[in-house]
């Protein structure tokens, strides 16, 4: 069964500084990968997704991930964070694409002014 | 496209009564989820139907637990006889599957229903 590891729970920056949110997956077949976002009180929000193609992935807030299959591993980052990223971060992994999503236990960004 | 709805958005309820949560799927998805988080935890997988076949059931869910999805559109979770142990976030999802590769991979949330047992 595949499962998700996201070695940090907590993790703190200061505003502007960049930011890397570790992902690390177990699955001895083909993978798709997810990043959603939770902000307080609320449900999920994907944020980004790899399916197949550019290991490199984009978001449209300035947000980004890269898929490394020989580390298994599929790590968020971005460069400049604000404020407003301050968020619980969730990796996920399906396999086949069509298969319930498995979560990781999540990371807390939390961004300091 | 309204987007995943769920209600109520928060239950307390005692132990030992019964609760049932609904929830809307996004509409014409085929795929639906039911997923519970708990303080500091990640969402786990309960169940999830297409159209209103279940397919998969997890070991989480248990006998006191029932999900229905009648008519292959809107889907209800049930506790029986609930524990302080259920009280977290029962979050639904839903998505297209068989309409093209891309189509079936993205799941939309709903914001969740909290359940507090006291």
């Amino acid at each position: 069964a595949q499962s998700v590891t996201q070695l940090d729970s907590q993790v703190p920056v200061f505003e502007e500084a960049p930011v890397e949110l570790r992902c690390n997956y177990s699955s001895s077949v083909s993978v798709y990968l997810f990043w959603y976002v939770q902000y307080p009180n609320q449900g999920l929000q994907l944020l980004l997704k790899y399916l197949s193609g550019s290991t490199l992935v984009e978001s449209i807030n300035g947000f980004e991930a890269e898929f490394n299959k020989s580390q298994t591993s599929f790590h968020l980052r971005k460069p400049s964070v604000h404020i407003s990223d301050t968020a619980e971060y969730f990796c996920a992994v399906s396999v086949g694409g069509n298969t319930p999503l498995v979560f990781g236990k999540g990371t807390r960004l939390s961004v300091i002014a | 496209d309204t987007g995943v709805s769920q209600n109520p958005r928060h239950k307390i309820t005692k132990r030992g009564q019964n609760v049932t949560f609904r929830c809307d799927p996004i509409s014409e998805h085929n795929r639906l989820y039911w997923y519970r988080q708990t303080l500091g935890q990640g969402p786990e997988f309960l169940t999830y139907f297409q159209n209103e076949a279940q397919l998969e059931k997890s070991r989480l869910l248990s006998d006191r637990f029932s999900a229905e999805r009648p008519k292959g559109s809107f889907s209800t979770l049930e506790i029986q006889r609930t524990e302080q142990g259920d009280s977290a976030m029962y979050l639904c999802a839903s998505s297209l599957v068989g309409q093209g590769f891309h189509a079936g991979n993205t799941i939309y949330f709903g914001e969740g229903s909290w359940l507090t047992v006291v």
